[in-house]
């Protein structure tokens, strides 16, 4: 089985501020993990996938990810918040070792992210 | 390419009665799936179909129905609304890629919101 966890249902921080936004995963193998971004009245898009190799993953608008095999983390970060990136965000996995079955993910419960001037 | 669509955007039911909540895609990709959205709850997959012609019952698929109708359009069906059906239901689509590659992620529509009263 693949669970995800975020365990801040929100985070708050200053513009100009880094932020991270949290995610612990769960796979009986290794992991493809991923982040997606929801506005408000919006579905969700794509921001960054874990493959392999590198921990350090680059993604949309300035967004990143550490990857951390030991702690089975995936961290969302970003250097300098902006207010324009308050909104809804999911981390979500798919075990490597499972095939076929439509490639399911599974999502945490979502990090509602806010950013004040 | 208008990506993924939904429709309708809102409606409100009343309990017992039936509606089908259309999805269309214009990639051309191969699989297609149904999530709830849920505050507090995340995404859940209800149904999903891994390639024209198969659907298959995901996490959450009781008081659901499914149909593929072509590559483009996948439909969910409610028989019987019951008021735990009150979600936001969005459709995503994903083409065929290598597992390893960016592109194998899920493209999301803008969501209906379902209100059973």
């Amino acid at each position: 089985a693949q669970s995800v966890a975020q365990p801040e249902d929100q985070v708050n921080v200053a513009e100009g501020n880094p932020l991270t936004v949290k995610c612990t995963y769960s796979v009986s193998g290794n992991p493809y993990l991923f982040w997606y971004v929801q506005y408000p009245n919006r579905g969700l898009q794509f921001l960054l996938k874990y493959i392999t190799g590198d921990n350090l993953v680059k993604g949309s608008y300035g967004f990143e990810a550490e990857f951390n095999k030991s702690q089975t983390s995936f961290h969302l970060k970003k250097p300098s918040a902006l207010v324009s990136d308050s909104a809804l965000y999911f981390c979500a996995v798919r075990d490597r070792g499972l095939t076929g079955g439509g490639n399911k993910l599974t999502f945490g419960t979502g990090t509602q992210l806010k950013v004040e001037l | 390419n208008a990506g993924v669509t939904q429709t309708p955007k809102f409606q409100v039911l009343k309990t017992g009665q039936s509606m089908t909540l259309q999805c269309a895609q214009d990639m051309n990709h191969n699989s297609m799936y149904w999530y709830r959205q849920d505050p507090g709850m995340g995404l859940r997959l209800i149904y999903y179909s891994a390639s024209e012609g198969t659907t298959d019952k995901g996490e959450v698929p009781n008081g659901y129905n499914v149909s593929r109708l072509n590559k483009r359009e996948f439909s969910l069906r409610l028989e019987s609304a019951a008021p735990s059906q009150t979600s936001v239901y969005f459709c995503a689509s994903k083409p065929l890629a290598d597992p390893s590659s960016s592109t194998d992620t899920q493209y999301f529509g803008p969501g209906t919101r379902l209100t059973v009263l």
